[in-house]
Formats: structure tokens, C-alpha cells, sequence
């Protein structure tokens, strides 16, 4: 398996733009996790899934942020509109439980202007 | 919320001197403890994690110790290498866990 994948790379927009991070889990893992990195803040859960179907969103900041993941191969987390206190690095995780290792991917940069 | 805390924040050592880090939580339902290393620029990956009905766990030059009555568990390394450097982040419960802020590591040769 190539692992978790997560696209694009580096994205920098600007305010206001809408903003859409990707993310291939692997294969049979049932759990997928979205958290951001900030030095700031560390690293912050955001949401995850067990199945496809979301459990836990509380660590969303706010309405502008949302998750969705259509099938079990692919999730997707938007900003909209974006503001310049979302730069960060979004990282995708999964794990075949909720309790074991976490598989992260490479991460998306994100930079919003 | 869970609280949860790693010291030292930051830690430097010699080359070849031990290192041990530190991570304490708050929720007693925790029964998963893994530490993560993530190196500058790169994703966190796992390098040791222990579950609860075991109190240590040793990988080559890496230990983790639990105790589960005062909450704590640590992480140490023997033998340190200047590769080693990196942030060390700990996460009682695993994914949907609180991550520790993170611990410093650098190695001096």
C-alpha cells in the first residue's frame, strides 16, 4: 500500500478563498483522522470517522470548517470562507482501530494570505 | 476535556547520554500509550506504544514505562544518536486523543 495520501502538498491562497484538502486513507483501515498543526497550538484533532461516518467533530473550529468523507477510499476537509489564522499543516491519519497506531500522511501546508 | 502534559518541553543531550520524556494524563479510561517522533518537516510516526495491562515495553534502544495509578507513562532512549533529534509528541488513548505538545529532542555529537 502507498500509505495515506493527502493532496495538495502546499497550497497558499488568499482570504476568502474557498479551500479543499484531500485525503486517501489505506485500505481497510476503518478510522480517519483530520488534525492540524500550528506551533501555537500543536497538534489539534479536528474530526474523525469510524466507517465513513463521522464521530467526533467537537475540535472543529468553527462553521467555516467541514468534513466529509463519501466512501471509504477518500475524505475531504473545506475552509470557506478561508482566513489568514488557518495557515497550517493539515495532517490525514488512519488506523484500523481507534486505539492503535496512527498512520499519518505527508500533510497539506496550507498558507492563507 | 482530557488534560494532558509532556515535560521537559524541551531537552538537550550528548550523544551516547540517556533521555527520558515524560507524559501524564487525566482520563483513567486510557489503555493505549503510544509516543510518536515527527522530524523537521516530516509526518509523525510511531516508535513505541504499550497498552495497559503491560507496565514496560522495550524496542532496541527505545522503553516505554507505564504507570497506570498515577497516570503517568515515559519514554526512553538509550545510547542517543544525533538522528534522534526530533519532536516527540505522546497520545494517551490514541487517534482520538488530546496530543501532548510536544517534547524537543536535540542530540549533540
Amino acid at each position: 500500500d502507498a500509505g495515506v495520501i493527502q493532496s495538495p502538498r502546499h497550497e497558499v491562497t488568499e482570504m476568502g478563498q474557498e479551500v479543499t484538502l484531500r485525503c486517501k486513507p489505506i485500505s481497510g483501515h476503518d478510522y480517519l483522522f483530520w488534525y492540524r498543526q500550528t506551533m501555537m497550538r500543536g497538534l489539534e484533532l479536528l474530526i474523525y470517522f469510524n466507517n465513513n461516518v463521522p464521530i467526533d467533530d467537537s475540535g472543529m473550529p468553527e462553521d467555516r470548517f467541514s468534513a466529509k468523507m463519501p466512501n471509504a477510499s477518500f475524505s475531504t476537509l473545506k475552509i470557506q470562507p478561508s482566513e489568514p489564522r488557518d495557515s497550517a499543516v493539515y495532517f490525514c491519519a488512519s488506523s484500523p482501530t481507534n486505539t492503535g497506531e496512527l498512520f499519518f500522511g505527508e500533510g497539506s501546508r496550507l498558507t492563507v494570505l | 476535556g482530557e488534560n494532558v502534559e509532556q515535560h521537559p518541553s524541551t531537552l538537550s543531550v550528548q550523544e551516547g547520554d540517556s533521555a527520558v520524556i515524560k507524559c501524564t494524563y487525566s482520563d483513567s479510561a486510557s489503555n493505549y500509550f503510544p509516543w510518536y517522533k515527527q522530524e523537521l518537516g516530516k509526518r509523525p510516526q510511531l516508535i513505541i506504544d504499550i497498552r495497559s495491562n503491560v507496565g514496560e515495553k522495550k524496542d532496541q534502544r527505545i522503553a516505554v514505562t507505564l504507570n497506570k495509578t498515577a497516570k503517568h507513562f515515559s519514554l526512553h532512549i538509550t545510547e542517543t544518536q544525533p538522528e534522534d533529534s526530533a519532536v516527540y509528541f505522546c497520545a494517551p488513548k490514541g487517534g482520538k486523543s488530546t496530543f501532548g505538545d510536544g517534547t524537543t529532542l536535540t542530540v549533540k555529537p
